[in-house]
């Protein structure tokens, strides 16, 4: 069981720098959630895909985000002219069976 | 839409002591109610969830969790604490409908005293 993998664990970037994160989800899992955590709050949906379709998006989701699951797989979430206030933990899930799995999170660090 | 409200921030407890940590939830349809733990530096994981049946659901590591539909809330208790338990829990909600996404709440950190 490989379980939701993501990369990179831990991002540091100057304000204005583009930046990309990878989401490995558990295979055959269709469905595909990112969550954005900040300190002292609970995660907070950004966007999900039902195999490729990117179905919904949040209001958090700014025209600097923007995120693809090509071949109904991987799903990448890049950030363009990062800004300090998306320093934050980015977190991936895929869904079966009534329940969300979790990977680490890939932590972002906007100096 | 639905919302999650956990009342405490913060909960410090006894070692061995019991524990409840709360949750009420707000949605205009009916919902599916979890709580996930998630320990320091780790992702989060899923502690129990209800979907349908009986009332009183039982979780990973001792915890259990109630369902109340006419006070919405979904309180999560455990017996007797342990140190290993210091973390940070979240109640989540979604909608039977559809493919809503989970909703979270700020999440309760629940330290153990030894």
């Amino acid at each position: 069981d490989t379980g939701v993998s993501q990369n990179p664990r831990h991002k540091i970037t100057k304000r204005g720098q583009n930046v990309t994160f990878r989401c490995d989800p558990i295979s055959e899992h269709n469905r595909l959630y990112w969550y954005r955590q900040t300190l002292g709050q609970g995660p907070e949906f950004l966007t999900y895909f039902q195999n490729e379709a990117q179905l919904e998006k949040s209001r958090l989701l700014s025209d600097r985000f923007s995120a693809e699951r090509p071949k109904g797989s991987f799903s990448t979430l890049e950030i363009q002219r990062t800004e300090q206030g998306d320093s934050a933990m980015y977190l991936c899930a895929s869904w079966s069976s009534g329940e969300l799995f979790f990977g680490e999170g890939s932590r972002l660090t906007v100096l | 839409a639905q919302s999650v409200t956990q009342l405490d921030s913060q909960v410090p407890v006894f070692e061995e002591a019991p524990v409840e940590l709360r949750c009420n939830y707000s949605s205009s349809v009916s919902v599916y109610l979890f709580w996930y733990v998630q320990y320091p530096n780790q992702g989060l994981q899923l502690l129990l969830k209800y979907l349908s049946g009986s009332t009183l659901v039982k979780g990973i590591n001792g915890f259990e969790a109630e369902f109340n539909k006419s006070q919405t809330s979904f309180h999560l208790r455990k017996p007797s604490v342990h140190i290993s338990d210091t973390a940070e829990y979240f109640c989540a909600v979604r909608g039977l409908s559809g493919n809503t996404p989970l909703v979270f709440g700020k999440g309760t950190r629940l330290s153990v005293i030894a």
